[in-house]
């Protein structure tokens, strides 16, 4: 089975803190991204990466940035946390061409 | 961009069939139709996924016309552990980040 592990599954942090999301997949795929969850708003792509050190923008990355060192691993860094970055954030790993694999969520509250 | 828009909610009942439709009018050549199921406190799980006329598998068929304009999740003889919200994702080989766009999702409920 396809693993997705994301570093945390509940986290609080303080405005105006450096927040990294880890992201960890044990199948080698290529393809990763974060999404973040809010009510009524589905999942809305953060950024995607194709391959190591390669990222692509999506529809909201303001106030987000990316680092994919390692085929198996894709961070989210919240470089000034603010609270309307509260939200669910999901990360996704696929294959070229193929469905995503979602890991469980991190639930981040900026306080 | 092909934006993707879906009922926000539906209801039904154990044992029957539900279909929910997701509309896509801008869909590309070489977009594929992608459906995720979401229980609470989860991540996304894929469903099925199709290009054109009719997949099956052994928990959903999707259907797709020939304009493929929309397509139509058919879920059958619901029970209630179907109960999920329902996305529609229309993209095509993520080649580039503005191919992935989701819809809003669709709330099912499923009552005894």
């Amino acid at each position: 089975d396809v693993k997705v592990t994301q570093s945390s599954r509940y986290l609080v942090k303080r405005t105006g803190e450096k927040v990294f999301l880890e992201c960890v997949q044990d199948m080698d795929h290529e393809n990763m991204f974060w999404y973040r969850q809010d009510p009524g708003l589905g999942l809305r792509l953060i950024y995607f990466s194709y391959d190591v050190k390669m990222k692509e923008k999506g529809d909201i990355p303001e106030g987000y940035s990316v680092s994919r060192e390692k085929k198996e691993r894709f961070s989210l860094i919240l470089e000034s946390a603010s609270t309307n970055q509260t939200s669910m954030y999901l990360c996704a790993s696929s294959p070229p061409r193929q469905e995503q694999y979602f890991g469980p969520g991190t639930r981040l509250t900026v306080t | 961009l092909a934006k993707t828009t879906q009922p926000i909610s539906m209801d039904s009942y154990e044992g029957q069939e539900v279909n929910i439709t997701c509309s896509h009018n801008n869909i590309a050549t070489n977009d594929y139709i992608t459906w995720y199921q979401q229980f609470p406190s989860q991540g996304p799980r894929f469903i099925i996924q199709g290009y054109k006329t009719k997949v099956t598998n052994e928990v959903a068929s999707l259907f797709i016309p020939a304009d493929r304009k929309s397509s139509t999740l058919s879920l059958p003889r619901v029970s209630l552990s179907d109960t999920a919200v329902y996305y529609c994702l229309v993209g095509g080989t993520y080649s580039s980040a503005s191919k992935i766009i989701f819809g809003s999702g669709t709330r099912l409920s499923i009552r005894p």
